[in-house]
């Protein structure tokens, strides 16, 4: 079993659809949980950062950690055709320096 | 400010061949990391530096290496490549590298082995 586990689709939805992204963790260890949208042929971008339990939203974007549930999830609201892009979650450990393990990633085309 | 840098952006080796990619991070952050990244595996973290030590380790073979100069950038090298090592090599940096920190990507190296 993977430590970190993400549906890698390919998801699509049409525009101005909410969009709803998983990933579910093994390890307790893990405490800090990002998003990263990658576009085709780019390297991942910073889109959230979360660390305790609960939502955090940034415009049409909310991240939610459910730490008991060992699960996260990425809401995207009033999906646009820019947001179509492979969104890998990536979580690290506590005195783990930068040693981050990443979901397979999530494909995702909004269609006008 | 400028992002992550990472030179050259595509190349192309033949088996055998070695190869050496760089990485220059935002200015100010002392930690990079080096990520393969694959469509069978995704991102695999390679090692971290900080203050021109290799502070971390992924599973990789030794052909594998990196350092870091005082300047804070980096250079990853593979010798003997394979054709397993076709892949997306990506540098990112952080302040320090420490608990919590943001990581911030660059473009990545596509590195093609024929």
């Amino acid at each position: 079993q993977k430590e970190v586990e993400q549906d890698p689709g390919p998801l699509s939805v049409p525009e101005g659809a909410i969009v709803s992204l998983n990933c579910t963790y093994s390890n307790s260890a893990f405490q800090y949980f990002m998003w990263y949208r990658q576009y085709s042929r780019k390297g991942p971008e910073l889109l959230m950062y979360t660390y305790s339990s609960g939502n955090k939203e940034d415009g049409r974007f909310t991240a939610q950690v459910d730490k008991s549930s060992k699960y996260i999830s990425l809401f995207i609201r009033d999906s646009q055709p820019s947001d179509s892009a492979t969104y890998l979650c990536a979580m690290y450990r506590v005195f783990n320096n930068n040693d981050m393990r990443f979901g397979a990633g999530t494909r995702l085309t909004v269609k006008p | 400010k400028a992002g992550v840098t990472q030179t050259p952006r595509y190349l192309i080796k033949t088996r055998g061949q070695q190869v050496t990619l760089s990485c220059s991070p935002i200015s100010g952050h002392r930690s990079v990391s080096w990520y393969q990244q694959t469509p069978g595996q995704g991102l695999q973290f390679l090692f971290e530096y900080f203050s021109e030590t290799q502070r971390n380790k992924g599973n990789f073979p030794g052909r594998f290496s990196g350092r870091q100069f005082s300047n804070s950038r980096s250079e990853m090298n593979v010798s003997t490549l394979e054709l397993g090592d076709s892949a997306l090599y990506l540098c990112a940096s952080s302040l320090t590298g420490g608990d919590g920190e943001k990581l911030f990507f660059g473009s990545g190296t596509q590195l093609s082995v024929l």
